[in-house]
């Protein structure tokens, strides 16, 4: 069953605002991913982080791997109307190869 | 170009008529694997595929079935599909027995009447 947590579910900001977002597990990490899901398309990476503590950007995007390996961020700055889409996060538990996922964050941006 | 490539991207049936997604990816990658998509759901892993010849249910497996006869390719077989399967789907593949980043497909959106 579903062992990450993303929040929020959905987020309606305007342009030009910076963005957070989270996933939280009560389980141990060894691996986060970010992707972004463009309508009709499938989830493209955006970060992928492999140790504790590990702060990841990508242009405007900012990713952390949470310091007790239980948690990740994704924080995009000055958002532009392309960063519409749902984001997920990912995260591999230790000693497991399967990838886990977030109920994934909605992203609208008013122009 | 790297790419997992899906087939059908659409697809409506009736209930109870048998199909099959196509999977199939040109990066050489050891591990495949299905998911569902659906509202407030994320992605869910339906099987998945370490290698030729071996897979293993994930999430949510029941009414489904795959096979790994070839390294590139992991067809999805829906024996007798229902409604409760309408769902979008995504095949990806990950290079190095799962433990690095999952590629996905372009999706398949499967309606069931």
């Amino acid at each position: 069953g579903q062992q990450l947590n993303q929040s929020p579910q959905s987020m309606f900001i305007q342009e030009g605002e910076d963005v957070s977002m989270n996933c939280t597990s009560s389980s141990i990490f060894n691996t986060w991913l970010w992707y972004k899901q463009d309508p009709g398309e499938g989830p493209v990476l955006l970060i992928a982080l492999y140790k504790a503590g590990e702060l990841t950007s990508n242009g405007r995007l900012t990713a952390q791997f949470g310091i007790t390996r239980k948690d990740s961020f994704l924080n995009i700055s000055a958002s532009i109307p392309s960063d519409v889409g749902i984001y997920f996060c990912a995260g591999r538990l230790q000693g497991a190869q399967k990838l886990v996922f977030g109920q994934g964050t909605r992203l609208t941006i008013n122009p | 170009e790297a790419q997992v490539t899906q087939n059908p991207r659409y697809l409506i049936t009736v209930t109870g008529k048998k199909l099959t997604v196509t999977c199939s990816q040109n990066m050489n990658h050891e591990y495949m694997s299905w998911y569902r998509q659906d509202p407030g759901l994320g992605l869910r892993q339906i099987y998945y595929s370490m290698n030729v010849e071996v897979t293993d249910k994930g999430d949510v497996p029941e009414g489904y079935k795959v096979s790994r006869k070839e390294k590139r390719n992991f067809p999805l077989i829906l024996e007798s599909p229902s409604p409760n399967q309408t769902s979008l789907y995504f095949c990806a593949s990950t290079l190095r027995g799962g433990l690095s980043e999952a590629f996905f497909g372009q999706g398949t959106r499967l309606t069931v009447v």
